[in-house]
């Protein structure tokens, strides 16, 4: 059974970092896209950014580009999305998912950004 | 910048058949974007229901179809349930390594 298990929320500041993970488990992980989608509260869902499960290729929203980074660590089966820069409009619940044929397949729970002051 | 649109809401009655659409604000949807469709209950996570036009995925009854529909996407629900009252995303693949969201559809089954 695929699982997907996001962890790294919290509250920040305006201006401040976080970094979000997502295990996975039930699947090969190297060979698997894996993807960050967002959910701004009482918003419609929002494509933010995608890497291939070997790390070789990303890509990001407009939106997000130049100050999230996302990676793999393939020996930790773990997907890592790092947000600099953040600013209000950031907030969102973040859920990781896996790629099937340039679609996203499994889900995880979310986990909530909230960048305030 | 393309802009993916769908329906705001919808309604269907109870054993009724919807059809719920995902269009581009430019050119037409085609199978080379990849549509695919998502359910979502307010506090979950979203669950997938078709993927690359038409394939449902793992565990979706087969009242859900998907297909294209002249220029548009189409999600069709048959012999609707009072628990297929959610919201209906679609997201196309834009090519370049972009994908978009549709804005939701919200579906009432009353």
């Amino acid at each position: 059974e695929v699982q997907l298990v996001e962890s790294g929320g919290g509250l920040v500041q305006p201006g401040g970092s976080l970094r979000l993970s997502c295990a996975a488990s039930g699947l090969t992980f190297s060979s698997v896209w894996f993807h960050w989608v967002r959910q701004a509260p009482g918003k419609g869902l929002a494509w933010v950014s995608r890497i291939t499960g070997d790390g070789s290729s990303t890509s990001y929203a407009d939106s997000v580009k130049g100050r999230f980074t996302i990676s793999t660590d393939n020996a930790k089966n773990t997907v890592y999305l790092q947000m600099n820069s953040l600013r209000a409009e950031d907030t969102a619940v973040y859920y990781c998912a896996t790629d099937g044929s340039y679609s996203y397949t499994f889900w995880g729970q979310g986990t909530l950004v909230t960048v305030s002051s | 910048q393309t802009v993916v649109t769908q329906e705001p809401s919808f309604s269907v009655s109870p054993g009724g058949t919807v059809t719920l659409t995902c269009g581009l604000s430019s050119g037409s949807v085609s199978t080379n974007n990849f549509p695919s469709w998502y359910q979502q209950t307010p506090g979950q996570a979203p669950r997938t229901l078709i993927y690359s036009t038409n394939t449902r995925f793992s565990g979706v009854p087969d009242r859900f179809s998907g297909s294209i529909l002249g220029n548009r996407a189409a999600l069709t629900i048959t012999g609707a349930q009072a628990d297929d009252e959610s919201d209906y995303y679609c997201v196309l693949y834009m090519g370049s390594g972009i994908w978009v969201f549709g804005g939701g559809t919200k579906l009432a089954v009353l």
